[in-house]
């Protein structure tokens, strides 16, 4: 079964940018259909999906993010990466990468990252 | 967006009671809706796909059912690592969007 760990850095200022990685093992960020995604969770509170990348780089986002989020994939590390612009206090949060199915599943999370806490603080 | 109502918010339970958490959809999703147990500091685990497919390893006291708007999932007789969060997940339609979560608390 896949294996997916985030990395970054923990705090970032505000209005700079919200850069993580993605490490997938045991499986491969360009085999077949599947999505590679971003969920994040506000302390406290529920679940958010971000965005995903599928087949090698084209990408779907959630509209009340689109505008700030950019989802990358590197196939030669097998990382996939999301940068979050122009942060404020509200983008605090865990975040959490998984995979998601295909076709039909694209939408479905099976396996997650253990998830990284980003602060937005100056 | 489709909007996934849950409900209760929380709730207080006892050990081998028998808990039903509800999730509505603003919109029909067929059965394209999945369960996921949280525990503090871990990721979403998931539980159950297709509104009632259990996860292969989930104990069978976890059941759902439901199709269309209105969704339920049921543990029989609750047990101590039950104590967690629970949140549905439609993903019928873009964007996926999760209802608000249920905490399942020890009475």
């Amino acid at each position: 079964q896949p294996q997916l760990q985030e990395s970054g850095p923990g705090l970032v200022k505000p209005s700079e940018t919200l850069s993580l990685t993605c490490t997938v093992s045991s499986d491969s960020v360009n085999r077949g259909s599947y999505y590679w995604g971003w969920v994040r969770q506000p302390p406290g509170k529920g679940l958010e999906w971000i965005g995903s990348v599928y087949n090698g780089g084209s990408t779907s986002y959630n509209p009340s993010l689109k505008s700030r989020v950019t989802i990358s994939v590197d196939t030669s590390r097998n990382q996939f990466s999301l940068n979050l612009s122009s942060v404020t206090a509200a983008d605090t949060a865990v975040y959490f990468c998984a995979r998601q199915g295909s076709g039909n599943w694209r939408y479905y999370f099976d396996y997650w990252g253990q998830g990284i806490l980003v602060t937005v603080s100056s | 967006d489709i909007q996934m109502t849950q409900f209760p918010s929380s709730l207080s339970a006892s050990v081998g009671d028998r808990v039903t958490i509800t999730c509505r959809a603003s919109q029909d999703i067929r059965e394209d809706l999945g369960w996921y147990q949280q525990k503090p500091g871990r990721a979403p685990k998931r539980l159950i796909h297709a509104a009632y497919v259990l996860q292969s390893g989930v104990p069978s006291r976890f059941s759902g059912r439901g199709s269309g708007t209105e969704f339920s999932l049921t543990i029989t007789s609750l047990q101590p690592e039950d104590f967690a969060t629970y949140y549905c997940l439609q993903y019928n339609t873009y964007p996926p969007t999760f209802g608000q979560g249920t905490k399942v608390e020890i009475k």
